[in-house]
């Protein structure tokens, strides 16, 4: 199976700071990754496919870059609605693996 | 809108087996696979498996080989997931959601609302 690892497992940052997540693959998955935002009591909506590509109706201050092994996600200018724990995903094979998640909170 | 409704919470005792619902709309519900993934209480997800609604293939994680049946229903529109031999570790919120696009694998962009599964004697 692939692993993915995020990092870090979480972090607090202020209003409007830049925020980057990083995962990274055990082995290479081309751009077969995707990011998820999941809020408190809530299912994972996605954000991100395609390393990079954003889901309709994504804010734009999110962005996902990598390919390979290493990833990342960026909240370019965090907002108090932001705050979600985030998961990457792999669907390069089955089984589909994800990362241990980032608990996003503000400072 | 693509919309996942799934069955209500269920509270089991270890060895039983229980089966959750996932009810489709808004797309057409054999052209896209569903996959299932939980996650246990302060944890991360863990992927179950997936369905081809049309076919009724499988394709199940090895941790749960033996113990998961997924099955569909089309006249109904439906997916279900039955897992057995349940123990505390089963304790979990069950969700299905479905591929983003018309392939096997790929990312998930449409979850149920999840269905908390609660083992204990």
């Amino acid at each position: 199976d692939i692993q993915m690892t995020q990092s870090p497992s979480s972090l607090s940052a202020s209003v409007g700071d830049r925020v980057t997540i990083t995962c990274r693959a055990s082995q290479d998955i081309d751009n077969y990754l995707a990011w998820y935002q999941q809020k408190p009591g809530k299912v994972p909506k996605l954000l991100i496919y395609a390393a990079s590509t954003f889901q309709s109706g994504v804010p734009s201050r999110f962005s996902g870059s990598g390919s390979g092994t290493d990833f990342t996600l960026t909240i370019s200018s965090l907002q108090p609605e932001d705050v979600a724990t985030y998961h990457c995903q792999q669907y390069y094979i089955a089984p589909l693996t994800f990362g241990g998640g980032t608990k996003v909170e503000i400072k | 809108q693509v919309q996942l409704e799934q069955s209500g919470a269920e509270v089991k005792k270890p060895g039983a087996s229980v089966k959750v619902s996932c009810k489709a709309s808004g797309y057409t519900f054999t052209g896209y696979f569903m996959h299932w993934v939980r996650q246990a209480p302060g944890q991360g997800l863990e992927w179950m498996g997936w369905i081809n609604p049309d076919s009724g293939g499988t394709k199940y994680s090895q941790k749960f080989q033996g113990r998961v049946i997924m099955t569909s229903d089309t006249s109904i529109r439906t997916v279900y997931m039955n897992l057995s031999s349940l123990t505390p570790d089963d304790t979990a919120i069950y969700s299905c959601a479905r591929v983003r696009s018309r392939m096997v694998v790929a990312s998930l962009d449409s979850w149920g609302q999840g269905t908390l599964v609660t083992v204990s004697s």
